[in-house]
């Protein structure tokens, strides 16, 4: 199956520094991506979709100049927590639209996700 | 806002029992899929079901859709321990975004 490769799968630092997680679709490429969040026990909330050769499409409430994603190439997607802060603490996983069949199917293929912990 | 809704929240149940899911969904959709994530894991695509699919069967699980009642229910049928983990469903939206459900969250006991 797809794999899409996500780092790091965990990172600590200190409040104020900012964090680059990595994504990446090993065997496919991929126009689309998304980042997601993940509190403990809830689901997932999208956060924005990333589309390689342009601007990123931020979901409502979600800062963009805090959460910086860059889709440079088919194959790479990063999301940089800038200035992280203790509430930016979070499950992040990344995910990669895969085309499936004829019908362009929605099936994504997600990263093992990054566990960010900000003191 | 969540597309899905899955209920119940929480199940637990005897390893060899079977487990049953539910969502309901507000959009008209083309196709629902469900996914399982096991703990501080990525999510795993489980099945996908068409919109003019009624059932739809892959090993021990056991999907059906009504889109007249927008819900969909998993089943999966004598459990195991190594089923244990969160199961959402999720509808694409326009711009093939993935809406995803609260999800439940299945304890099999061994």
């Amino acid at each position: 199956g797809a794999v899409v490769s996500q780092h790091p799968s965990r990172v600590i630092c200190k409040s104020g520094t900012s964090v680059k997680i990595e994504c990446r679709s090993l065997d496919f490429q991929a126009t689309t991506m998304f980042w997601y969040r993940q509190f403990p026990k809830q689901s997932l909330m999208l956060m924005a979709t990333s589309n390689e050769g342009s601007k990123a499409t931020y979901e409502q409430g979600v800062e963009k100049d805090k959460f910086l994603i860059n889709h440079a190439s088919l194959t790479l997607s990063t999301l940089t927590v800038t200035s992280a802060h203790p509430e930016d603490s979070s499950f992040y996983i990344c995910s990669a639209r895969r085309l499936a069949g004829t019908r362009q199917e929605n099936i994504q293929y997600f990263g093992a996700g990054t566990r960010l912990s900000v003191l | 806002s969540q597309q899905g809704e899955e209920d119940p929240q929480a199940l637990s149940i005897q390893e060899g029992e079977n487990a049953t899911m539910n969502c309901s969904y507000k959009t008209s959709i083309n196709n629902l899929q469900w996914y399982r994530q096991n703990s501080g894991r990525g999510l795993v695509h489980l099945i996908l079901i068409r919109s003019n699919e009624r059932e739809k069967h892959s090993g021990r699980l056991r999907v059906t859709l009504d889109t007249s009642k927008k819900s969909s229910s998993l089943l999966i049928t004598a459990s195991r321990a190594a089923d244990t983990a969160s199961y959402f469903c999720a509808t694409p939206l326009e711009g093939f975004k993935t809406i995803f459900g609260a999800g439940t969250r299945l304890f099999v006991k061994a």
